[in-house]
């Protein structure tokens, strides 16, 4: 199994530019989530998603939007991007509430 | 106060030693999971635990829910562990469906 599967793995944007965050997950889990990671910060949550068609906003939600049309993909994008957008982006799966997370290859974003 | 504590944040130890981390929380939980990130890399689950001990390997960890405290050990250390080590927990608040809540990380450097 493939797992979670997060493209691209690096990039850098300008000021302004917009971007999609791809995340594809091939083990039919229901829940994904979208972090993002700051240096010396504990991961924050974006958004997640219970269901395809269902999201809802984490911790730190504004600069972002998100989609579920399926089960297996939960797409990120970044609209008007800003340097406070700089960060490493985590992707993550389960199949459960109480069950065990999957994450992604992260993805690091440069905003100049 | 951040809801999640990890303790130490920086550790460095010799090849073969007993290696102890810890993780205070602040809030109900219905679960926490311990995390692996290595430099640069993914993020892999190490474990989920609800209560008692799990072992796997060289791995162990264990949960005091009435003391809301977690600790990870790790036997025979070798220098493949050097990692960040990340304990998140599920809260029990919106359903657990809202995402875990991270600590800051423990960076763990083993020397041959």
């Amino acid at each position: 199994n493939a797992g979670v599967t997060q493209t691209p793995k690096f990039r850098i944007l300008k000021i302004g530019q917009s971007m999609t965050l791809q995340c594809a997950q091939d083990m039919n889990h229901n829940y994904m989530y979208w972090y993002r990671q700051d240096p010396g910060m504990g991961l924050k949550l974006i958004y997640y998603s219970v269901g395809a068609g269902i999201t809802d906003k984490g911790e730190v939600p504004n600069g972002y939007n998100v989609s579920r049309s399926t089960t297996e993909d939960f797409p990120l994008r970044l609209e008007l991007a800003a340097p406070s957008q700089t960060s490493v982006y985590f992707c993550a799966s389960s199949y459960g509430v109480l069950t065990e997370a999957f994450f992604g290859q992260g993805t690091r974003l440069t905003v100049v | 106060k951040n809801e999640v504590e990890q303790s130490p944040q920086n550790l460095t130890a010799q090849e073969g030693e007993f290696i102890t981390i810890n993780c205070s929380y602040s809030v109900g939980i219905s679960a926490l999971h311990w995390l692996q990130q290595h430099p640069g890399g993914g993020i892999v689950s190490l474990f989920m635990l609800s209560s008692g001990k799990k072992k796997h390997g060289r791995l162990i960890a264990t949960i005091n829910i009435q003391e809301k405290h977690s600790s990870l050990h790790i036997t025979a250390s070798h220098p493949r562990d050097s990692a960040v080590y990340i304990c998140a927990v599920r809260r029990n608040s919106g359903g657990g469906a809202d995402g875990l809540t991270f600590g800051k990380g423990t960076h763990l450097i083993i020397q041959p």
